[in-house]
């Protein structure tokens, strides 16, 4: 089973900031199958971003993601009031799927 | 546009089965890969399992030997049976699906483009 590990675990930020998200992983992700999620309380996840690196449609452009392999990162270039939630980054290259234990995104 | 809803009792009993159906409306079962995941209070989330159009299911080891899930195309739902439940399985229960497409020779190989619709979410609680 691929363990994804995300840091940090909370992110403190102000709007108009940038953030970083990482996600690692204890084994290469099969062709990349590598997706974000954006979760705000009481709601069900949203994707942003499959394939490491393509934005899901209707997901703003200052949403982006990279790498490939065992590392990969979510930047949110500059950050809104309606950014600030948790996001989870899942592998869906090799059963069982998997998601990191999440990123918390707050107002600093 | 697509849209799912999960529905079920919100209350099962220790050691009893849960039975949770997803109804997929405003587009067709078919030619997706449908998912079963779950988030207990305050945790992450995890991935129970899944299930192709064609009926092949693909299940997380930690729930194989509790759980199945079952398609029924006729009525455009998937659905999640889990078995001997305790009180850990208290959860909120989500359906998805996994978006994506068929290429190659006769459909040979799928690609898969994320989780990208979600239902709201069923909360079910175990307890007597």
């Amino acid at each position: 089973e691929i363990v994804l590990t995300q840091s940090p675990g909370t992110l403190s930020l102000s709007p108009g900031e940038r953030a970083t998200l990482s996600c690692r992983a204890t084994q290469s992700v099969s062709s990349n199958y590598l997706a974000w999620y954006q979760q705000k309380a009481g709601q069900a996840p949203r994707l942003l971003i499959y394939g490491a690196s393509s934005r899901a449609t209707g997901i703003p452009d200052r949403f982006s993601g990279s790498g490939s392999g065992t590392d990969f990162t979510l930047t949110i270039s500059r950050l809104e009031p309606e950014d600030f939630a948790v996001y989870y980054c899942q592998q869906y290259g090799s059963s069982p799927w998997t998601f990191g234990q999440g990123t918390k995104v707050e107002i600093k | 546009q697509v849209q799912l809803q999960e529905s079920g009792p919100g209350l099962v009993r220790p050691w009893e089965t849960l039975s949770l159906t997803c109804t997929v409306s405003g587009g067709s079962i078919s030619s997706y890969y449908w998912t079963w995941i779950r988030q207990p209070p305050g945790k992450g989330l995890e991935w129970i399992g899944n299930i192709y159009y064609s009926g092949t299911t693909n299940y997380n080891p930690s729930f194989k030997s509790r759980v199945i899930i079952s398609l029924d195309t006729s009525k455009d739902q998937f659905s999640l049976k889990l078995s001997s439940v305790t009180a850990a399985d208290t959860a909120v229960y989500y359906c998805a699906r996994m978006s994506g497409y068929t290429y190659g020779y006769a459909g040979a190989y799928y690609q898969y483009n994320g989780l990208d619709v979600w239902g709201l979410g069923t909360t079910v609680t175990v307890s007597s």
